[in-house]
């Protein structure tokens, strides 16, 4: 497709419960973004790959979260035991290219997740 | 933690008036961001200014950008009401963070 795409687009959980959430970057984009989206809040950095590699994790709030994107493309944000306070929009970006001048990011429509 | 922060958090004009959105941040920057947010909708980039740049003009966006007193404004002229949305500044010292955001309505 011609954006960014995200699957799927609303979630409910019940506490404990792990999720999946996936991500379609644009074709041939190499950076790819997470972030969290709490409700009134702007997006919160989570997670960013280059291709394949995850550079940066600093963003993840604890253990349970967990990132991959085994062939530089599709990425997959699992969240295991959830709890309430995971409840947020999750938002996922591509990149052509990261550098020292940045690139323009583009964002996916999100996955709304709320945890019971 | 969210870098920049943006003022107001909120802001109601009527079409044709011109809307004024002003971030501030903590941090040296490479570069700052202004965004896009429809209801339930993902980010839409509007426009990068460069952090040796003080101005920039894009259509009816005119962002500034002071370095040293770490602020950027976003001016929206003769707003539509298809410019209701949410407005957000990020900054890029390692990776993007996003203030919270002003949200402008903008009625007929």
């Amino acid at each position: 497709g011609a954006g960014v795409s995200q699957s799927p687009r609303y979630k409910v959980a019940k506490r404990g419960q792990d999720v999946a959430l996936r991500c379609d970057p644009i074709s041939g984009h190499v950076s790819l973004f997470w972030y969290q989206q709490a409700l009134g809040q702007g997006p919160e950095f989570l997670t960013y790959f280059q291709n394949e590699a995850q550079l940066d994790k600093s963003g993840l709030p604890s253990d349970r979260f967990f990132a991959e994107r085994p062939e530089g493309s599709v990425s997959t944000l699992k969240i295991q035991r959830t709890q309430q306070e995971d409840s947020a929009v999750y938002l996922c970006a591509s990149s052509l290219l990261r550098g020292v001048y940045y690139n323009e990011q583009f964002f996916g429509p999100g996955t709304r997740l709320t945890v019971l | 933690s969210q870098q920049g922060e943006e003022d107001p958090q909120a802001l109601s004009i009527q079409e044709g008036e011109n809307a004024t959105m002003n971030c501030s941040y903590k941090t040296s920057i490479n570069n700052l961001q202004w965004y896009r947010q429809n209801s339930g909708r993902g980010l839409v980039h509007l426009i990068l200014i460069r952090s040796n740049e003080r101005e920039k003009h894009s259509g009816r966006l005119r962002v500034t950008l002071d370095t040293s007193k770490k602020s950027s404004s976003l001016l929206i002229t003769a707003s539509r009401a298809a410019d209701t949305a949410s407005y957000f500044c990020a900054t890029d010292a390692s990776v993007l963070q996003f203030g919270a955001g002003t949200q402008v309505v903008v009625t007929p």
